[in-house]
């Protein structure tokens, strides 16, 4: 199975400023024959399922805010969210879904300094 | 709008049986492929199964192969989850998910609550 790993697991920015969040797979989610990299990015607000922000690493979802972005290949991913605002106090994950079992990250929580 | 609806789940004792329903409004239900992801405090976000659109293949999480089954019907715009053999670590809120792509989870339902305990 592909092992997802997020650093860190609790992040605390203040309001206005970049928060960035990593995620590493344990084996390379680009796949060559199309160049994408099967990789999501969540965000799960209290009380609220988990939404997909970004999917092929750096696909922001339709109706995702330009301030969310991802980038990286193979194993190294980014979601950087620009311009904190209150409302995105949330629990991050990142998921491969290149292979199954599609597995996720152990979530970041990101709240307000 | 697209809408998920979980039902089905409550507190069961080890070794019981249960069955999710998932009921899908807003969107052409035979175009996609289905899912269940489950979220407990102790595993975080875990992916359970999924269906193909047409509910030709179906495929399951290593920990739960043998006892979960999941299916679907086109025609109520369904999915469902049936669930023996349960065990403690099954314990968790279970959300049916709708599939894009190759396995992103686009769609999430509220999710219903599985215990299972004596």
């Amino acid at each position: 199975d592909i092992v997802m790993t997020q650093s860190p697991d609790s992040l605390a920015v203040s309001l206005g400023e970049r928060a960035t969040i990593s995620c590493k797979s344990s084996q390379s989610l680009l796949y060559s024959s199309n160049n994408h990299n099967y990789l999501a990015w969540y965000q799960q607000k209290p009380g609220q399922p988990p939404k997909l922000l970004i999917y092929w690493a750096s696909t922001r979802e339709s109706g995702v805010p330009d301030r969310f972005s991802g980038s990286g290949s193979g194993t190294d991913f980014t979601l950087t969210i620009n311009s904190l605002q209150a409302e995105d106090v949330a629990v991050y994950y990142c998921q491969q879904c290149y292979s199954l079992p599609y597995t996720f990250g152990q979530g970041t929580y990101l709240e307000i300094k | 709008e697209v809408h998920l609806v979980e039902s089905g789940g409550e507190l069961v004792q080890p070794g019981g049986s249960l069955r999710l329903s998932c009921a899908a409004s807003g969107f052409t239900f035979v175009d996609y492929n289905m899912g269940w992801v489950r979220r407990s405090p102790e595993r975080g976000l875990e992916w359970v199964a999924n269906i193909r659109l047409d509910g030709s293949d179906k495929y399951y999480v290593d920990s739960v192969k043998g006892r979960f089954t999941i299916s679907r019907d086109n025609a109520k715009n369904s999915v469902y989850l049936q669930m023996n053999s349960l065990r403690a670590e099954d314990t968790a809120v279970y959300h049916c998910v709708r599939v894009s792509g190759w396995g992103r989870f686009d769609a999430w339902g509220q999710g219903t609550l599985v215990t299972a305990s004596s």
